[in-house]
């Protein structure tokens, strides 16, 4: 299964646009990135998925370049609500029968 | 609420009982999956179900946790014999067969063994 690699902090401020980068030099053919969102005393909740370019949906932007060594979680106007912890997961989701969570980054929006 | 629930949501207990915490996955859902947080961490795989099938317990974190689906609806987690190490967040989630990447969370089982 791939690594990944996320700053452990970021700060940002409310109405600004955060970009939360994630590497993972040995991602596979197969491998899916999947980001997800976790708030304090709640269980994670999936964000995003993608496997190559560009993905957007109501809450986030995932950009993933051709080598697909990295991705980038983008999150528009950030409001106080969107302080959390972020995760990013890689991993084949046809043969993966688990995910595996690092640290993650945590998101500090300030007013 | 249709989402996932767990309970208990707190459990304390002293080292060497047993302790035994319940999921109830969304209805739909026939993959169930248990996770261990401890603070500052991400999730900790531990065990996975398709239905009442347990396809992979391999990650169970030592033989003293075991768990069961036995009608392919709630789930159970069981410790036995409690250590202080035990102490963490226990999580549940659920997700259809074919989106295991998207799973549904639940507010977590917090265990303190004291």
């Amino acid at each position: 299964l791939a690594k990944t690699t996320q700053p452990i902090s970021m700060d940002s401020y409310e109405g600004q646009e955060v970009n939360i980068t994630c590497s993972h030099n040995n991602i596979a053919t197969n491998d899916y990135i999947t980001w997800y969102q976790q708030f304090p005393s709640q269980g994670p909740r999936f964000i995003i998925q993608g496997y190559k370019t560009k993905v957007t949906n109501e809450v986030a932007s995932l950009f993933i370049p051709a080598d697909r060594k990295s991705s980038t979680l983008s999150l528009p106007r950030v409001s106080l609500s969107d302080t959390a912890v972020y995760y990013c997961l890689v991993g084949d989701i046809d043969n993966n029968n688990d995910m595996r969570f690092g640290a993650g980054t945590r998101l500090t929006v300030k007013p | 609420d249709t989402g996932v629930s767990q309970d208990p949501r707190h459990k304390i207990t002293k080292r060497g009982q047993n302790v035994t915490f319940r999921c109830d996955p969304i209805s739909e859902h026939n993959r169930l999956y248990w996770y261990r947080q401890t603070l500052g961490q991400g999730p900790e795989f531990l065990t996975y179900f398709q239905n009442e099938a347990q396809l992979e317990k391999s990650r169970l974190l030592s033989d003293r946790f075991s768990a069961e689906r036995p009608k392919g609806s709630f789930s159970t987690l069981e410790i036995q014999r409690t250590e202080q190490g035990d102490s963490a967040m226990y999580l549940c989630a659920s997700s259809f067969w074919d989106q295991m990447v998207e799973q549904f969370f639940g507010p977590g089982t917090r265990l303190t063994v004291l």
